[in-house]
């Protein structure tokens, strides 16, 4: 079946630091979309990229999707407190179906 | 934006018993309910996909037996657990799509414990 891999698994920065997680498809994906879950929390929807090489910024979070359509990253410039929590891409190869990737913890030191 | 609320938050049960949860998109008609499970620090397994008025489609290794789930409306999604143990003790979490809206919309979940 379909894998979605995510590195670094976890990640520890000091508050201020850049953090970027990457998301890898074994197969060319239609779109690929981002979440955020909160510890303790459900998963918040951040965005959505659907073409080749396409990027999009929301404030301090750059996100990119890879020209083959099989990877994609989130960038977080100078991160706080807030960034806490683990972030997922989600997947569909055509489907109505989402798989999600293993996701990156992200711990922010004050 | 577009709401689901999850009821139980938490349960505990007796090895055994059923358990029902809950899923109703307050303020919009989800076409498409999506159940996940999560481990704790892992991610969202896809356990299965259910339609309004159709019959749910289970991944692989997903018992529909023990998992049954049933959409009988377009805001109403229901999972129950039967026959419980303590291996389906998980963070059980649902997600309403819109037809023609990418974006899914996720209930706050069911911590299920099975003693």
């Amino acid at each position: 079946g379909q894998q979605v891999m995510q590195i670094p698994q976890y990640q520890h920065v000091q508050e201020g630091e850049d953090f970027t997680t990457y998301c890898n498809s074994s197969t060319t994906l239609s779109n690929i979309q981002w979440y955020k879950q909160r510890p303790g929390g459900h998963p918040v929807f951040l965005i959505q990229l659907v073409k080749s090489g396409e990027v999009k910024k929301q404030k301090r979070l750059t996100f990119q999707f890879g020209e083959a359509k099989k990877n994609s990253s989130l960038h977080i410039t100078a991160t706080q407190t807030t960034d806490v929590g683990t972030y997922f891409c989600a997947v569909t190869s055509g489907t109505y179906k989402y798989i999600f990737g293993t996701g990156t913890r992200l711990k922010v030191l004050a | 934006g577009a709401v689901v609320s999850q009821h139980p938050s938490r349960v505990i049960c007796k090895s055994g018993t059923s358990v029902k949860i809950e899923c109703r998109s307050l303020d919009f008609q989800a076409t498409t309910m999506f159940w996940y499970r999560q481990f704790p620090k892992k991610s969202l397994m896809l356990m299965a996909t259910s339609n309004e008025g159709s019959k749910a489609t289970y991944e692989q290794g997903v018992e529909k037996d023990k998992f049954l789930i049933n959409h009988a409306s377009l805001t109403l999604s229901t999972l129950t657990v039967t026959s419980a143990h303590p291996e389906d003790s998980s963070f059980y979490i649902c997600s309403g799509g819109i037809a023609g809206n990418e974006k899914l919309f996720f209930g706050s979940g069911t911590q299920l414990s099975v003693l």
